[in-house]
C-alpha cells in the first residue's frame, strides 16, 4: 500500500540539539510538505517542496530546514534556532498543482 | 481572528445520534476539505468540495460558497468515530489554511 511513513513516532531531545525528523512517500508525489501542529491552533505550515532540490519557506520556517534530494524523501531539521520546538509534526504529500491529501501519523517532538 | 473557525470545539454525543460540524472562513477560497485527525495523529482526507454536497457513507459535506460555510454531518454515529475533524480551505497553490479542528467524542 502506498502511503507516507514518518518516524520516529515520539522524540526527545535535548535543549540546544538539532534534530532531524524523516518523511518518507511511496506515492511517488512530486509535492511534499511539513507541518506543525499545536494545541488548539490549525496546522501551520513550515516548508514545502515541489520538485527534488527545489523547496519554499511556509509561513513559519524560522528555526527549520528542509532538503528534497529525492523525490521519496523530505526530512526536517529542527535547528537549535527554534525557540519553541516542542509540538507534533505532519508530513504531507500531493500530486504537483494539487493540494496536500495523503498525510503521516506524525512525529511528536519533545525537548527536555 | 482565524482565517477558519470551527465549531463547536468539542462535542460529545451518544451512539446513533446525529452530529453537525460548522465552518466558517473570511477569506476567498478555491475549495474546502474536510480530514480526519485519529487519536494517534494520523489524518485522513474525508473530503474536497467546491460546491453543493458530498456523501460518502455516514459522512455528508455541504458547503455554501456564498455564506462562506461548510458543515459535516455523521450520521448514525458510532464510537469510532470518535475523533479530531479538521477543516481546511484551499487559497490557492500550495496556500492551505486550516482550522484548530472539532474534537468529537462518541460514547456508547
Amino acid at each position: 500500500d502506498g502511503g507516507i511513513t514518518q518516524s520516529p513516532k515520539y522524540l526527545f531531545r535535548k535543549e540546544g540539539q538539532n534534530v532531524t525528523l524523516s518523511c518518507e512517500q511511496n506515492l511517488n508525489h512530486d509535492a511534499m510538505y511539513w507541518y506543525r501542529q499545536d494545541p488548539g491552533q490549525g496546522l501551520r505550515l513550515i516548508y514545502y517542496s515541489q520538485i527534488v532540490n527545489d523547496f519554499q519557506k511556509g509561513d513559519i520556517a524560522e528555526g527549520y530546514s528542509v532538503s528534497r534530494e529525492k523525490k521519496e524523501s523530505f526530512p526536517l531539521t529542527v535547528t537549535s534556532a527554534q525557540k519553541n520546538p516542542t509540538a507534533f509534526y505532519l508530513c504531507a504529500s500531493s500530486i504537483l498543482g494539487g493540494q496536500p491529501q495523503h498525510f503521516g501519523d506524525g512525529t511528536r517532538l519533545s525537548i527536555l | 481572528k482565524n482565517e477558519v473557525e470551527q465549531s463547536p470545539q468539542n462535542l460529545t454525543a451518544q451512539e446513533g445520534e446525529f452530529i453537525t460540524i460548522n465552518c466558517s472562513y473570511s477569506v476567498g477560497i478555491s475549495a474546502l476539505h474536510w480530514l480526519q485527525q485519529h487519536p494517534g495523529g494520523g489524518i485522513v482526507s474525508l473530503f474536497m468540495l467546491s460546491s453543493g454536497k458530498k456523501k460518502h457513507g455516514r459522512l455528508i459535506a455541504t458547503i455554501n460558497i456564498q455564506e462562506k460555510h461548510s458543515s459535516l454531518h455523521i450520521t448514525a454515529s458510532h464510537p469510532r468515530d470518535s475523533a479530531v475533524y479538521i477543516c481546511a480551505v484551499i487559497l490557492g497553490d500550495n496556500d492551505m489554511r486550516f482550522g484548530a479542528g472539532t474534537r468529537l467524542t462518541v460514547k456508547p
